[in-house]
């Protein structure tokens, strides 16, 4: 089965602390997505990466950066937590387009 | 970008009935999948269905892309089937990773 694991399942930081959100994924694929998700509006992409030090925008990447260094890791950096990046973050992984699978999530508090 | 409405927003059943789940969306798709996300907060992928049909055990789910539609049928409900249920779809204009997702559909299922 394929395992995509967050490092935190709740964590609650102070507006202006850097926070670092990691995911790690078992199955050795190439596709890792970040993603928050907040009532009413559903998921949104925040950015993907398709290979080790490859990343890509999604709708949302304002406030937010990402870093993958081993294929395995994928990390979501807010650089400057503020209130409104209170919010569920999942990560993804995939093979290929097809079937993403995903973490428990990451409820993110910002005091 | 490409807009996904879900319908019906909320839905409430009796164990053993029957249900459809529509997933519109305003231009063309390279990519559809349909997930489940529990209680819990868990998303599972069910399909990856950018057009056709397919089953896996009580549930199906058939996309007719030229009409710009997915339908998620759910047969003989359990209360484990409980839970939001997104549609998700990949711009044939742009990369089939990157994905939108509706706002979902809320099902509970009554013992």
């Amino acid at each position: 089965d394929v395992k995509v694991t967050q490092s935190s399942r709740y964590l609650v930081k102070r507006t202006g602390e850097k926070v670092f959100l990691e995911c790690v994924q078992d199955m050795d694929h190439e596709n890792m997505f970040w993603y928050r998700q907040d009532p009413g509006l559903g998921l949104r992409l925040i950015y993907f990466s398709y290979d080790v030090k490859m990343k890509e925008k999604g709708d949302i990447p304002e406030g937010y950066s990402v870093s993958r260094e081993k294929k395995e890791r994928f990390s979501l950096i807010l650089e400057s937590a503020s209130t409104n990046q209170t919010s569920m973050y999942l990560c993804a992984s995939s093979a290929g387009p097809d079937e993403q699978y995903f973490g428990p999530g990451t409820r993110l508090t910002v005091t | 970008g490409i807009q996904v409405e879900q319908s019906p927003p909320d839905l409430i059943l009796q164990e053993g009935a029957n249900s459809t789940l529509r997933c519109n969306f305003s231009d063309s798709v390279n990519n559809l999948q349909w997930f489940h996300q529990n209680p819990w907060g868990q998303l599972i992928n069910l399909f990856y269905i950018p057009s056709g049909t397919k089953q896996n055990g009580r549930l199906s789910a058939t996309t007719v892309a030229t009409e710009r539609y997915s339908l998620l049928y759910i047969s003989s409900s359990q209360t484990t089937d409980s839970g939001v249920y997104f549609c998700a779809v990949g711009d044939s204009g742009g990369s089939n990773y990157k994905l939108t997702f509706g706002k979902g559909t809320l099902l509970t299922v009554n013992p």
